[in-house]
């Protein structure tokens, strides 16, 4: 499986937007980019995916780079709610036969009142 | 519409002893996924069911874990015996074509 690179943790601010970025440079041209968090005692949480071009959900925006070697995961409001463990995943094409998601360390975002 | 629900939600067993853990997909979803996280590591593919088929069991640890899905509806995972590095949390998922994973609450277990 490809592998991704996040920072450890972030903060912010409450209401404010936050950036998490992703670096994922050995992703093959059929990989899309998952985003899936964890809120505390609680399982992960689809947030959004992409495969080359940019996405917006209710939930949050996914920007991919145009050689697509990194992503950023963008809440344009933190709430308090959001404090959680954003994992950005890579993973075979809908319809494959195998859509295991390999997770690593992980984002852990703290947002402040 | 129900989420992926899970049974136990929390079990302490003795080492040796056998758990059986049960998860209810989403109604329709063909693919089921479990996934674990041991002493704060990352959280870790098990094995992938299409519908009562085992798709993927790469990330099954041994031959203490035994995983079924009868009918292609629920799947029950089972540790026969039971060891103490088998403590953690088990996640099951479920999704209808490969695209987003819908996750239970887990089920936390501890082998003492």
């Amino acid at each position: 499986d490809a592998k991704t690179t996040q920072p450890n943790s972030m903060e912010s601010n409450e209401e404010e937007p936050v950036h998490l970025p992703c670096n994922h440079s050995t992703i093959s041209g059929t990989d899309y980019i998952h985003w899936y968090r964890q809120l505390p005692s609680q399982g992960p949480e689809y947030v959004i995916h992409g495969l080359t071009s940019n996405v917006n959900n209710r939930m949050a925006s996914l920007a991919i780079a145009e050689d697509r070697k990194s992503s950023t995961l963008i809440l344009h409001r933190a709430t308090l709610r959001d404090a959680a463990v954003y994992y950005c995943i890579l993973r075979d094409p809908p319809g494959t036969s195998y859509g295991k998601l390999t997770f690593g360390q992980g984002t852990i975002l703290t947002v402040h009142p | 519409e129900a989420g992926v629900t899970q049974f136990p939600s929390h079990s302490v067993i003795e080492k040796g002893q056998t758990v059986t853990l049960r998860c209810d997909p989403i109604s329709g979803h063909d693919n089921l996924y479990w996934y674990r996280r041991v002493m704060g590591k990352e959280i870790k593919f098990l094995l992938h069911f299409v519908k009562e088929s085992k798709q993927d069991e790469s990330g099954m640890p041994n031959n203490r874990f035994l995983a079924e899905r009868t009918g292609g509806t629920y799947s029950t995972l089972k540790v026969q015996p039971a060891e103490l590095e088998d403590s953690g949390v088990y996640f099951c998922a479920s999704s209808p074509k490969n695209t987003e994973a819908f996750f239970g609450q887990g089920t936390r277990l501890t082998v003492v």
